[in-house]
């Protein structure tokens, strides 16, 4: 089973605050990195597939960079929203997902 | 609307008793995964399909059982060897179960044990 972590474990920021978190993996044998944000009561959605070293992925106020050779990913959002508000899930992709455990972010108003 | 229907919700289990979970798919995907979530635990794969009639066990498959007899359905049961099968579980489908492919999820099913 193939550890994968992330951190902080949650995270409180204000409305309009940038905050970034971490999705940390084994780099031996790597595939595939993919990031999901989760809110309560919905399925996982999927954010980025992230599979090149120095690999950067956007979706509005989202990004993603990938370093696959010390094994991390950054999660970044600008300009946070309380819509941002959900548990962002990270996994290593070996032929199979192997999760995190998420990073559970609040966006106050 | 295309997506992954799991039901039910909540499902309550008695003990000594097996129960089914529903997972069903409209993507057109050949493959399906069930997932399970602890507290404070990443997701873990229990079981996957790549193909119908053909199915593996992912890292936690005892006390589980499956059946692909269809390419649109998926379900799980939870047998009675399960000793602690309380926990929230997740379906999911892929085009074809390669890597790099997007996993799509349902909306999950939490089962309690009475």
């Amino acid at each position: 089973i193939l550890n994968v972590e992330q951190s902080p474990q949650s995270l409180h920021v204000q409305e309009g605050d940038s905050t970034n978190f971490t999705c940390s993996f084994p780099s031996s044998n790597f595939y595939a990195l993919h990031w999901y944000r989760w809110e309560t009561a919905k399925s996982p959605e999927a954010l980025f597939v992230m599979t090149l070293n120095g690999d950067e992925k956007k979706k509005g106020r989202i990004s993603a960079t990938l370093n696959t050779k010390e094994g991390y990913s950054y999660l970044y959002i600008k300009g946070s929203q309380p819509e941002d508000s959900a548990t962002y899930l990270c996994a290593s992709d070996l032929n199979q997902f192997y999760f995190g455990t998420g990073t559970s972010l609040t966006v106050i108003p | 609307d295309g997506g992954i229907t799991q039901s039910p919700k909540y499902l309550f289990r008695k003990e000594g008793q097996n129960v089914t979970l529903s997972c069903e798919q409209n993507l057109n995907h050949d493959a399906m995964y069930w997932y399970r979530q602890d507290p404070g635990q990443g997701l873990r794969l229990i079981y996957y399909s790549q193909i119908v009639n053909d199915f593996q066990k992912g890292d936690i498959a005892e006390g589980y059982s499956v059946s692909r007899e269809k390419k649109e359905s998926f379900p799980l049961t939870v047998t009675s060897a399960q000793k602690n099968p309380t926990a929230f579980y997740l379906c999911a489908s892929s085009i074809e179960g390669l890597t790099q492919e997007t996993q799509y999820f349902g909306p999950g099913t939490r089962l309690l044990v009475l």
